[in-house]
């Protein structure tokens, strides 16, 4: 384990529903971030929460909506989502931002029908 | 524009050999690349950090090396077991402005067969 807990591990939803990913760490990191693993494409950052504040959103749609309350925990709250959204979401954490290494949770299978 | 290329795209090896995989960066200015192993349906974890000073690093069974000048790495696997069978992806730390970005590589996806 790495110490980088989310839930749930599989989640299949309709267009229509709203839904919500949760990562906790317990590894007392002060940075953590939202990635998405697309097949045949390499991860994408998605969102990135330093002390608990936003500090990078990569043009994510606003279908994806994150929240950090705090230094431990994170969420991705989803609704109207399409197809294409479909992809294994990553949570990280790590001491500080970027430079510092990054240790991944085990990922939530998202499939949007 | 930066890039990480990986070769490479999908290995087979027998279980108990040695194996070799490739990366070339574009990244620049270069900070640090690192290797992670991704098992499949699992989240990457990182296996060794290189900063541009260093030219080997070992983890175990796994090597990487590293030359800044021509901007390659390799991660070389000894005596291999079938838990390598995974994702290795190689991320090229890199520097734009006063923030430090991580392009990451597509990954070669190795089998190791008894």
């Amino acid at each position: 384990e790495t110490g980088v807990t989310q839930t749930p591990r599989h989640l299949v939803m309709g267009m229509t529903n709203k839904k919500s990913l949760k990562c906790e760490q317990h590894l007392g990191h002060n940075a953590m971030y939202w990635y998405k693993q697309s097949a045949k494409k390499p991860l994408e950052l998605m969102f990135v929460y330093s002390l608990e504040e936003r500090v990078e959103n990569n043009s994510v749609p606003s279908r994806f909506s994150p929240e950090c309350p705090n230094s431990s925990h994170l969420f991705l709250h989803l609704h109207t989502l399409q197809p294409e959204d479909s992809a294994l979401y990553l949570c990280a954490s790590s001491q500080a931002r970027v430079s510092y290494e990054q240790y991944f949770g085990p990922g939530t299978r998202l499939t949007v029908t | 524009k930066n890039q990480v290329e990986q070769s490479p795209q999908s290995l087979i090896i027998l279980e108990g050999k040695n194996c070799t995989l490739q990366c070339n960066y574009t990244v620049s200015p270069f900070s640090n690349l690192r290797w992670y192993k991704q098992d499949t349906g699992r989240g990457p974890v990182s296996l060794t950090i290189m900063t541009f000073s260093e030219n080997t690093k070992s983890n175990g069974r796994y090597t990487a090396t590293l030359d800044a000048d021509t901007k390659q790495s390799s991660l070389h696997i000894t005596a291999s077991q079938l838990s390598d069978s995974a994702s290795y992806i190689c991320v090229v730390s890199g520097v734009a402005g006063n923030n430090r970005k991580l392009i990451w590589g597509l990954g070669t996806s190795l089998a190791v067969n008894p």
